[in-house]
Order: C-alpha cells, then sequence, then structure tokens
C-alpha cells in the first residue's frame, strides 16, 4: 500500500529566504507526482506535475525533483514571499491505486514571515 | 484550460437531509472524476471514483447508499450525502484530469456543516 510522508509538518521562514519541502514515497510504481498548494478552506491549486520518466520541473520561483527509485522528491522555493504561506501538498500517481488515482501527504503547513 | 468547478462552497444542512455538491469541468470532457474528502488538518482521503455513464467505484469503507455519486454527462458528477449526520460535515472535493498524462485538477471544495 502506497504512503505518502511530509517533512516537516510545519515551516516558518522570514521573507526571501529559500526553503525545501521533502516528500516522501514507499512504492517506486508511480505514474507521476503531484505538488499543490492549498490556502485555508479552500481547494487545490496544481503547482508542479512530474512524470515517472522525468527528473524535475520547474515553474518561476518553484523547481520540483523526483528521485523514483529512492521514493524522494522535493519542492524548492526561491526567495520565499508571505503571499507563498500556504499548505503544500505533494501527490503521488500511484500504479496500484483506483485508476491512478493520487495518494496525499499530510502537507506542510508553510509560514512566510515579513 | 482544465478548470473545474464545484458548487456550493459551504452549505449548513440539519441532521437527517440531504445534500448535493456538483462538480463540472468547463472546459473539457471528464470519463472519469474523482470525490475526496478532508478533515481537518488530515489528508484528503479518496472517496469514490464517478465513472460517466456507469456506476461509482467506492472506497473501502466508504457507504454507497450514504454517498450517491451520479456521473450522467460528460461534465457533471454529483455527489448527495444522504441522511445526513454531523460526523459527516468535513471538506469534501473533487477532481478531474484533461488525459492520462496531464496532472489533476480539482474544485474549489464544498465545507458541509451538519448541525
Amino acid at each position: 500500500k502506497q504512503e505518502v510522508t511530509q517533512i516537516p509538518a510545519a515551516l516558518s521562514v522570514p521573507e526571501g529566504e529559500n526553503l525545501v519541502l521533502n516528500c516522501s514515497f514507499t512504492d517506486s510504481a508511480i505514474y507521476n507526482l503531484q505538488w499543490f498548494r492549498q490556502d485555508p478552506g479552500k481547494g487545490l491549486t496544481s503547482l508542479l506535475l512530474i512524470q515517472s520518466s522525468q527528473r524535475e520541473q520547474t515553474s518561476g520561483r518553484l523547481n520540483a525533483s523526483l528521485d523514483k527509485s529512492s521514493g524522494r522528491s522535493t519542492l524548492y522555493i526561491a526567495a520565499s514571499q508571505p503571499g507563498d504561506s500556504a499548505t503544500y501538498l505533494c501527490a503521488v500517481g500511484s500504479q496500484g491505486g483506483s485508476q491512478g488515482n493520487l495518494i496525499f501527504g499530510k502537507g506542510t503547513k508553510l509560514s512566510v514571515k515579513p | 484550460g482544465a478548470v473545474v468547478s464545484q458548487h456550493p462552497s459551504w452549505v449548513i444542512c440539519k441532521s437527517g437531509t440531504s445534500v448535493k455538491i456538483e462538480c463540472r469541468s468547463l472546459d473539457f470532457q471528464a470519463t472519469t472524476m474523482f470525490w475526496y474528502r478532508q478533515f481537518p488538518k488530515q489528508s484528503l482521503m479518496l472517496m469514490a471514483t464517478s465513472n460517466e455513464g456507469s456506476k461509482a467505484t467506492y472506497e473501502q469503507g466508504v457507504e454507497k447508499d450514504k454517498f450517491l455519486i451520479n456521473h450522467a454527462s460528460l461534465t457533471l458528477s454529483t455527489l448527495t450525502v444522504t441522511s445526513a449526520h454531523p460526523e459527516d460535515s468535513s471538506f469534501y472535493i473533487c477532481s478531474a484530469r484533461l488525459a492520462t498524462n496531464y496532472g489533476y485538477t480539482f474544485g474549489s471544495g464544498t465545507r458541509l456543516t451538519v448541525v
């Protein structure tokens, strides 16, 4: 059974700092991995999608890497801003899941202080 | 592209009543949609997979008679919480994707409070 773990559970940093969020998964048989952002009481906004054959994806100040063999992904946020404050969720499209549905981690709650 | 709209964004209902939540793919056709539930400070848990024109597939532990799913068209799936109880209070969110090699797009979610 696929399990997704995110570390740390919460993170508080001063504005401008670069930071790394970690995600690990137990079963390397995945279709893809997706990073989302969730604001309080809101839905999910997709940030980056990495296919199983890819090693990384970049979008603006965000860079996500994937090491499928070791079951790890990282989300790098450069020059953090207060507007980046949110919960970041990692989800894997698992081959063992229902029709390729996503298995989510519990998220990392990020707070960027002005 | 790949926008998913979900309504209502929040609803309060009395115990014993039913509530319907709609999930629409606005600019694409979705033969499959997914319904998740999220409890406070918990991760999203898949409840069921909604298949256009056929019965939904429910995850283990999810009561299909309580959470009725209808996917009558390629752009609309509905989740009806029947005979709601306070323990059904949660955040419900749907998702779909444009194609198998695309990422999933999520609706804005529905906060259900049963009083």
